[in-house]
C-alpha cells in the first residue's frame, strides 16, 4: 500500500479564498484523523471519521472549516475564507481501530500558507 | 482534560549515548501510550505502544517504561545514531478511549557525532 495520500503537498492562497485539502487513507481503515500542527500549538485534532461519518468535531476552529468524507478512500478539509491564522501544516492520518490499540498512520501532510 | 508535558527544550547528546525524553501526564490514567517519532517535513511515525499493565516494552534500540503511579512515560534509545535525530512525541487516547489521541508538543532529539 502506498500509505496515506494527501494533496496538495503545499498550498499558497491569499486571504478570503478557499482552500481544499485532499487525503486517500490506507485501504481497509475504518478511521480518518484531521490534524493540524503549528509551532505555538502542537499536533491538534481537527475532526476524525469512522465508517465514514464524523464522530468527533470539537476540534474544528470555526464555522470557515468543513471536512466531509463522502467514501472509505476519500476526504476532504475545506476552509472557507481562508485567513492568515489558517496557515500551519494540516495531516491526515487512518488506522484500522484505535480503540484497540492500533497505531495511526499518518500522511505526508499539506503545508498551507495564507497570505 | 488531559494534558502532556513532554520537554519542550531540545535535548543534544553524543552518538553512541542513551537518550532519555520524558512525557509527563495529569489527570486520569490512560488505557496505553504511543510514541511517534516525526522528522522534519513528514507525518508522525509510530514507534511503540505500551500498555497500563505493562511496565516496560522494547524494539531493538528503543524502550519505553511505563509509570501510572508517577504518571510518567520514559522512552529510552540506547547507543543512540546521527539518524536518530528527529523529534519524538508521545500520545495518549482520551478517557473514553473511542480512538481519539491527544499528542504533546514533542521533545527534539539532536545526536552529535
Amino acid at each position: 500500500d502506498a500509505g496515506v495520500i494527501q494533496s496538495p503537498r503545499h498550498e499558497v492562497t491569499e486571504m478570503g479564498q478557499e482552500v481544499t485539502l485532499r487525503c486517500k487513507p490506507i485501504s481497509g481503515h475504518d478511521y480518518l484523523f484531521w490534524y493540524r500542527q503549528t509551532m505555538m500549538r502542537g499536533l491538534e485534532l481537527l475532526i476524525y471519521f469512522n465508517n465514514n461519518v464524523p464522530i468527533d468535531d470539537s476540534g474544528m476552529p470555526e464555522d470557515r472549516f468543513s471536512a466531509k468524507m463522502p467514501n472509505a478512500s476519500f476526504s476532504t478539509l475545506k476552509i472557507q475564507p481562508s485567513e492568515p491564522r489558517d496557515s500551519a501544516v494540516y495531516f491526515c492520518a487512518s488506522s484500522l481501530d484505535p480503540g484497540r490499540y492500533n497505531e495511526q498512520f499518518f500522511g505526508p501532510g499539506t503545508r498551507l500558507t495564507v497570505l | 482534560s488531559q494534558k502532556i508535558e513532554q520537554n519542550s527544550e531540545a535535548l543534544n547528546i553524543q552518538e553512541g549515548k542513551t537518550a532519555t525524553l520524558t512525557c509527563n501526564y495529569t489527570n486520569y490514567s490512560p488505557a496505553y501510550l504511543q510514541w511517534y517519532r516525526q522528522d522534519p517535513g513528514r507525518g508522525p511515525v509510530f514507534l511503540l505502544l505500551i500498555r497500563e499493565n505493562e511496565k516496560e516494552k522494547r524494539k531493538e534500540r528503543l524502550k519505553v517504561t511505563f509509570d501510572t503511579t508517577l504518571k510518567q512515560s520514559l522512552f529510552h534509545i540506547t547507543a543512540s545514531q546521527p539518524a536518530d535525530s528527529a523529534t519524538y512525541l508521545c500520545a495518549l487516547p482520551t478517557r473514553s478511549n473511542t480512538g481519539k489521541l491527544i499528542f504533546g508538543q514533542g521533545t527534539t532529539l539532536q545526536v552529535k557525532p
